[in-house]
């Protein structure tokens, strides 16, 4: 059974500080996806992570993943108050077994 | 990417009732997912729903108190039924759809149950 783990689960953070989410999942994959949760709202895709070795970068965020140590980080650079968030993490198993399996989720809290 | 609407938005049922909920989609899609998010809680896949085909379940999730339907290619519901206060949740539908990176997961706005 694939298990996605994340840490830290809350994370404060003063403005323009940088931080790292972190991102583990149990079974051998190559698919690996970010998800923006605002309160009462709906998941955004951040990040799309295909292959060992990505690295995608948006704004002052930046996602990669190393499949081989099946990790993935969120990286948050000079944070600012719009990032305030939950952030997921989540993995599939490929071509025809795509159902998600989400991380427990990183609430962020930026403050000035 | 795909755009995804759900209805309804919100609702406040008594318990031993049933809802269903729409999930409507701009363009044809092969898959759709049913998942539900507990109050401050991650996301769990309840279902994947294919058209043509039963609704495949995940564990700890069943038919008879989670059915769903797809009649084509752009639509599909999912009922709650006999509803008690813990299926109080936020139920949210996805597509499958390619982008220009690959195939990617869109998700509707969900549909925020409450339930007395």
């Amino acid at each position: 059974e694939l298990k996605v783990e994340q840490n830290p689960l809350f994370l404060s953070m003063q403005e323009g500080k940088n931080y790292t989410i972190y991102c583990n999942y149990s079974t051998t994959s190559d698919r690996l996806y970010w998800y923006r949760q605002d309160p009462g709202k709906s998941l955004e895709s951040l990040f799309v992570l295909l292959s060992n070795g990505a690295v995608k970068q948006e704004g002052r965020l930046m996602a990669s993943l190393d499949t081989k140590a099946r990790l993935s980080t969120l990286h948050i650079t000079a944070a600012v108050h719009d990032l305030s968030a939950t952030y997921f993490c989540a993995v599939d198993l490929g071509f025809g077994n795509e159902k998600l399996t989400f991380g427990t989720g990183t609430r962020l809290t930026i403050i000035p | 990417s795909a755009v995804i609407s759900q209805k309804p938005s919100r609702d406040i049922c008594q318990r031993g009732t049933s809802l269903t909920i729409q999930c409507q989609v701009d363009s044809q899609v092969t898959m759709m997912f049913w998942y539900r998010q507990q109050p401050g809680q991650s996301l769990t896949l309840i279902a994947t729903a294919n058209q043509g085909s039963e609704a495949t379940y995940e564990s700890g999730f069943v038919i008879d108190k989670f059915p769903i339907s797809r009649p084509n290619l752009t639509f599909s519901t999912l009922t709650v039924s006999n509803m008690s206060p813990e299926d109080s949740s936020i139920y949210l539908c996805s597509v499958l759809s390619g982008t220009t990176v690959g195939n990617e997961q869109f998700f509707g706005p969900g549909t925020r149950l409450t339930v007395l």
